[in-house]
């Protein structure tokens, strides 16, 4: 069965440093989203990508964040200078074209310290 | 986005019937009914939809109150692989819309 996929698992950087999270969506997936999931808190809705190009955002999404699909097949997400409270678990999901479903990845933890 | 209700945590023991309440009094008329889990230390992953009428699956089942107001997750036969973090989220469904997580209900299955 097809999957999310999502690299790296685990990412450890230091504080002002920018990291690149990617996703492989399911091949014929034409939505993609990012969550993410501070330890012990609610998944949180991140940013919405369509037709290459954002379709909503969340406050949190600021000017530190980005995505990216530079390729058929990667989706990425880059935080430019990671503060401390960036550290949470993220998640990429993807969905079809006229089905309500989101897939979901496994996730990857970032640790900044 | 429409506000739910759902107890914080229940327990079930394995191989019996649970089921997951969910209020969703505020839902719009055109917003699905999702459900999705998390397991431990793993991405949410869909379990069921519906916007009207009950659903089966091969994972669950969905009965969804005439008035739309409340659903609940049926599992038929809980085993220990279900144990997670239950999550109803009324939704749109259509386009590109996002999903709203609450804090769900954490299950518990008792071997």
């Amino acid at each position: 069965e097809p999957e999310v996929t999502q690299t790296p698992s685990h990412q450890v950087t230091q504080m002002g440093q920018e990291v690149i999270l990617r996703c492989v969506p399911i091949s014929n997936h034409l939505y993609f989203y990012w969550y993410r999931q501070i330890l012990g808190q609610k998944v949180e809705f991140l940013v919405s990508f369509y037709n290459n190009e954002i379709s909503e955002k969340s406050e949190i999404f600021d000017d530190q964040f980005s995505v990216e699909r530079p390729d058929g097949s990667n989706f990425t997400l880059k935080i430019r200078s990671t503060k401390l409270e960036d550290s949470a678990m993220y998640f990429c999901a993807s969905k079809e074209r006229g089905r309500e479903t989101q897939y979901f990845g496994p996730g990857t933890r970032l640790l900044v310290l | 986005d429409a506000k739910t209700t759902q107890p914080n945590s229940m327990e079930s023991n394995e191989e019996e019937p649970v089921h997951l309440p969910c209020n969703h009094s505020t839902i719009s008329g055109t917003d699905y009914i999702h459900w999705y889990r998390q397991l431990p230390s793993q991405g949410p992953e869909y379990v069921i939809h519906g916007l009207t009428s009950n659903v089966n699956n091969r994972m669950a089942s969905l009965a969804i109150a005439e008035d739309r107001k409340s659903s609940t997750l049926i599992l038929h036969r809980a085993t220990l692989r279900d144990a997670a973090v239950y999550y109803c989220i009324p939704a749109s469904g259509a386009g590109s819309y996002q999903l709203t997580f609450g804090k769900g209900t954490k299950l518990s299955v008792i071997p």
